[in-house]
């Protein structure tokens, strides 16, 4: 079964430095976002690419959150610098089109950022 | 700002009987409804996805949508300790591009 894989799986860091995380959509699947799930919440949408295009990151911080995903397919989410309350797990879905009420979302391992 | 509410639980269930979780939304124009399960310490899995006022079951789980009350729940039939999980609502927001707005979840304690 096709999978969405995220790399690392635990990040151990401290403030001010800079953090990178992967992910790696279900091939096919045209729509990837990046959510952060703190502690005792549900996911929230930091940023969600169609294709290679951001289509939404109203809630992404800007001045110290970047995304990319270059050629649409794989795409990476850098902090620099983290903040203590950076300290989070880092979900990554896909889903096929983006668009419709049919579309769903399935979610990689998650990366687990802990900021010192 | 768009809503989704969940009781936080602890919700409590002997082992065998039926769970009942429920969830509540404040965008109206919603038309998606999506429950995931997540383990602690892990990603959130899709159990179920419902878009039609009425009932959807599959195996033990049964989805229930009224879009009226802007209601959606999930029962979980023959609890089983396997089941302890939180359990998050995620609902699709009616503007923009398949954006979910999911609650806190409830967490879900199914004992022998």
């Amino acid at each position: 079964e096709a999978e969405v894989a995220q790399s690392p799986r635990y990040k151990i860091t401290e403030k001010s430095q800079a953090v990178a995380f992967w992910c790696d959509p279900i091939s096919g699947h045209a729509t990837l976002y990046w959510y952060r799930q703190i502690l005792g919440q549900g996911p929230e949408l930091l940023v969600q690419f169609q294709d290679e295009s951001v289509v939404d990151d109203s809630q992404l911080p800007k001045d110290r959150f970047s995304a990319e995903r270059l050629k649409g397919v794989d795409s990476t989410l850098k902090i620099q610098p983290a903040e203590l309350g950076d300290s989070a797990m880092y979900l990554c879905a896909s889903s096929i089109t983006g668009t419709g009420s049919t579309d769903t979302q399935y979610f990689g391992p998650g990366t687990r950022l802990t900021v010192l | 700002q768009k809503e989704v509410e969940q009781n936080s639980g602890p919700l409590s269930v002997p082992e065998g009987a039926i769970a009942s979780l429920n969830c509540t939304y404040s965008d109206r124009g919603s038309q998606s409804f999506f429950w995931y399960r997540q383990y602690s310490g892990k990603s959130p899995e899709l159990i179920m996805f419902i878009y039609s006022n009425g009932d959807k079951e599959d195996g033990r789980f049964t989805a229930q949508l009224n879009k009226a009350s802007q209601y959606v729940s999930l029962l979980i039939r023959d609890s089983q300790p396997s089941d302890s999980a939180t359990y998050l609502c995620a609902v699709g927001e009616s503007s923009g591009y398949n954006k979910l707005i999911f609650g806190a979840g409830t967490r879900l304690a199914v004992h022998p």
